[in-house]
C-alpha cells in the first residue's frame, strides 16, 4: 500500500486559496487518490477523488501530475468553516483504506 | 435514511472488561470499516470487511475481534479492555472499495 506524506499543519486567511500537497511516491497503477475533511468530534467526510490530471467539484479541485507521485487539493476562497483536518488517501481494489496523519488547516479572519 | 449508526456513543470500561461496539448501515453497502482515533492523531484502521461473512485485519488489529454475520452490521469486540484502547472509534461503510464513507458519529471509549 502506498504511504502518504502531508504537511502537519497550514495557516491561511479567509478569502485565500489554499493548496495542500500530498506525496505518494510508491503509488501503484490501479490506485486512486481521495481527500477527506474532518471536523472535531466528527467522522471524516469525502471531498474529492481522482486518478489523473484534474478533477473539480463544487467544493474543491484535485490536481494530479502525470507521474501521479503527488496530488494537490485546492480549496478556493476558504472561510472560517473550512478549518479542519484534511486527509489524503491512496486506495486500490483491495479495500484496505489507510489514513495518514492529515493536515490541520487553520483559517483566520 | 439513518446512514451509519454506532452504538453506544459513550462508554467507560474497567480494565479487563469486555464489550461490543455495533455499527449498523441501511444503505446495502458491501464494505465496512472500523477505525480508532487518538488525540492529535489520524485514523488508524483496525479491521474491515469487503462483504457479508468476511473480515480482514487493518493496521492495528491486536486486542480486537470483529464479525460481519449480517450485511448491515459490523461488530467490533474488545475481549479484555486495556487503558491503551481508550480512544474514539469510528465506523464507516462504502459502496466502493476505493472510498470510505459515510462515517458514523463515533464512540468515545474510556478504559480505566
Amino acid at each position: 500500500l502506498a504511504k502518504t506524506t502531508q504537511p502537519i499543519s497550514m495557516d491561511s486567511y479567509e478569502g485565500q486559496e489554499v493548496n495542500i500537497t500530498c506525496s505518494h511516491n510508491n503509488i501503484a497503477t490501479n490506485d486512486y487518490i481521495t481527500w477527506y475533511q474532518q471536523f472535531p468530534s466528527q467522522g471524516p467526510r469525502f471531498i474529492i477523488q481522482g486518478y489523473k490530471t484534474k478533477v473539480t467539484n463544487e467544493v474543491a479541485s484535485l490536481f494530479i501530475p502525470a507521474d501521479r507521485k503527488s496530488s494537490t487539493l485546492s480549496l478556493p476562497r476558504v472561510s472560517l468553516s473550512d478549518t479542519a483536518v484534511y486527509y489524503c488517501l491512496v486506495s486500490n481494489q483491495g479495500g484496505k483504506l489507510i489514513f495518514g496523519q492529515g493536515t490541520e488547516l487553520s483559517v483566520k479572519p | 435514511n439513518a446512514g451509519v449508526t454506532q452504538t453506544p456513543k459513550f462508554r467507560v470500561l474497567k480494565t479487563g472488561q469486555s464489550m461490543t461496539l455495533l455499527c449498523a448501515q441501511d444503505m446495502n453497502h458491501e464494505y465496512m470499516y472500523w477505525y480508532r482515533q487518538d488525540p492529535g492523531m489520524g485514523l488508524r484502521l483496525i479491521h474491515y470487511s469487503v462483504g457479508e461473512g468476511t473480515t480482514a485485519k487493518g493496521e492495528v488489529p491486536d486486542g480486537y475481534n470483529v464479525s460481519r454475520l449480517k450485511k448491515q452490521n459490523f461488530l467490533l469486540g474488545l475481549e479484555s479492555a486495556a487503558p491503551s484502547q481508550t480512544s474514539v472509534y469510528f465506523c464507516a461503510s462504502s459502496y466502493s472499495n476505493f472510498v470510505a464513507g459515510p462515517f458514523g458519529q463515533g464512540t468515545r471509549l474510556t478504559v480505566v
